[in-house]
């Protein structure tokens, strides 16, 4: 069975930072893109980053760049998402979805989700 | 402002069919790539509801159904359900962004 697990949210200050991790079971990261995901309180779903299938493309959504990192452990099974210099904008739900069909493909499992809250 | 528009609500009676259009460029459905369809209910995951424009995953009704053309996608939800209030939201993949691209969402109530 493909389960999706996140972890790794809180409250942080601004200008703080965390790392999100979704561990995945059923199936190998090596053979799929995985996306992190974010809906803020009362918003819609934002796209904010992917990795591919041999973990050598990694791309990010424009209010993201330059201040997260998304990554993997292939001996752990687990997706990373390092989040610096965070800021106000960035609360919300993060979860990690697993792309079936390449960059364009759809997000046929995703995880329970995690709470990111930046606050002072 | 969201790459992909879709009305921020519709609504129907048991029974009837409700449609959700999903507006997007030629960057992303315009340009072929697929429409996918997720449902979610409140404080819980997306559930991928359709996948490439007209696919339905196992254990999805067959009352719920994608189309797409052009650069615009749809999704027709017949014999309404009081269950089925939800938000939906569409999905494709936009060539300038290099990534996922969502609509807003939509409110389905059933009245």
């Amino acid at each position: 069975e493909v389960q999706l697990v996140e972890s790794g949210g809180g409250l942080v200050q601004p200008g703080g930072s965390l790392r999100l991790s979704c561990a995945a079971s059923g199936f190998t990261l090596s053979d799929y893109w995985m996306h992190w995901v974010r809906q803020a309180p009362g918003q819609g779903l934002m796209w904010v980053s992917h990795i591919n299938d041999d973990g050598r493309t990694t791309r990010y959504a424009d209010s993201v760049k330059g201040r997260f990192t998304i990554s993997r452990d292939i001996a752990r099974n687990t997706l990373y998402l390092q989040m610096n210099s965070l800021r106000a904008d960035d609360t919300a739900v993060y979860y990690c979805a697993r792309g079936s069909g390449a960059a364009a493909g759809k997000g046929d499992y995703w995880g329970q989700g995690t709470v990111v809250t930046v606050s002072s | 402002q969201s790459v992909l528009t879709q009305p921020p609500s519709v609504s129907g009676a048991p029974g009837q069919t409700v449609t959700i259009s999903c507006n997007g460029r030629s960057s992303n459905i315009g340009a072929g790539y697929d429409a996918h369809w997720y449902q979610q209910f409140p404080g819980t995951a997306p559930k991928l509801l359709i996948y490439g424009n007209t696919n339905r995953p196992s254990g999805v009704p067959d009352r719920f159904s994608g189309s797409r053309s052009g650069t615009s996608a749809s999704l027709a939800i017949t014999g309404l359900q009081a269950d089925d209030e939800a938000d939906y939201y569409c999905q494709s993949y936009d060539s300038s962004l290099s990534g996922w691209v969502f609509g807003g969402g939509t409110k389905l109530t059933v009245l």
